[in-house]
């Protein structure tokens, strides 16, 4: 089955600077490759996402970097915020009659003022 | 428009018993997984149900069993409960068809004893 390898465990970056954090799949079916925050307490939300045939997408200061060929994709932040400070999961889903979601162990990000 | 619900927030139970989680998708969203997610580690995924079947299935036990109702709604059943089934149980929702971006509900915490 899938494995989800993500690093780092944890990130502390100042304030404006940029935060990366990289993850590994297994699966080469995998086709989407989605990222949440999860705020202590809350629920993940959905900051960003990317599918098999894309190569690259950008949201305002996030964006993610995916390489199908190293099995690899990216978390890429600039001008890092407090309110940045979350852990970061990613994740890897392949399609076979309906969705299998394999999550990172996460990243806890935390943005120095 | 009301986004992914679940019943009931906070749940103690004592080793043996069995327990039902509720979930109520997003407002157009057909389609339900459930994951539980251990202290400090990252969501793992149990099934997901689309039709009123379950479609996919992760690495758990047949003690973990689901269903899915004609309004979407799912309920995630566990029995014979083991100490370590003590986690919070997440439910998401997404359109089947039209899209893969799954929207997370606040989470049912699960304590067993």
């Amino acid at each position: 089955g899938e494995n989800v390898e993500q690093h780092p465990s944890t990130l502390s970056v100042q304030e404006g600077d940029s935060a990366v954090i990289k993850c590994t799949y297994s699966d080469s079916a995998s086709n989407y490759f989605p990222w949440y925050k999860q705020e202590l307490g809350k629920r993940p939300q959905l900051i960003i996402d990317i599918r098999s045939n894309v190569g690259e997408k950008k949201d305002q200061r996030i964006a993610v970097t995916l390489n199908k060929t190293a099995k690899h994709f990216s978390l890429h932040i600039t001008e890092t915020q407090p309110e940045d400070s979350a852990v970061y999961f990613c994740a890897a889903s392949t399609w076979n009659y309906g969705q299998n979601f394999v999550f990172g162990p996460g990243t806890r990000l935390s943005v120095l003022p | 428009d009301a986004g992914v619900t679940q019943s009931p927030t906070h749940l103690i139970k004592t080793r043996g018993q069995q327990v039902t989680l509720r979930c109520s998708p997003k407002s157009g969203h057909d389609t339900v997984s459930w994951y539980q997610q251990a202290l400090g580690q990252g969501p793992q995924f149990i099934f997901q149900y689309y039709e009123e079947e379950e479609r996919q299935r992760g690495n758990f036990p047949d003690r973990f069993s689901g269903h899915q109702f004609p309004n979407y709604s799912s309920e995630l059943n566990v029995n014979a409960l083991l100490l370590g089934d003590s986690a919070l149980y997440l439910c998401a929702s997404n359109e089947y068809r039209d899209s893969y971006e799954q929207y997370f509900g606040p989470g049912t915490r699960l304590t067993v004893t």
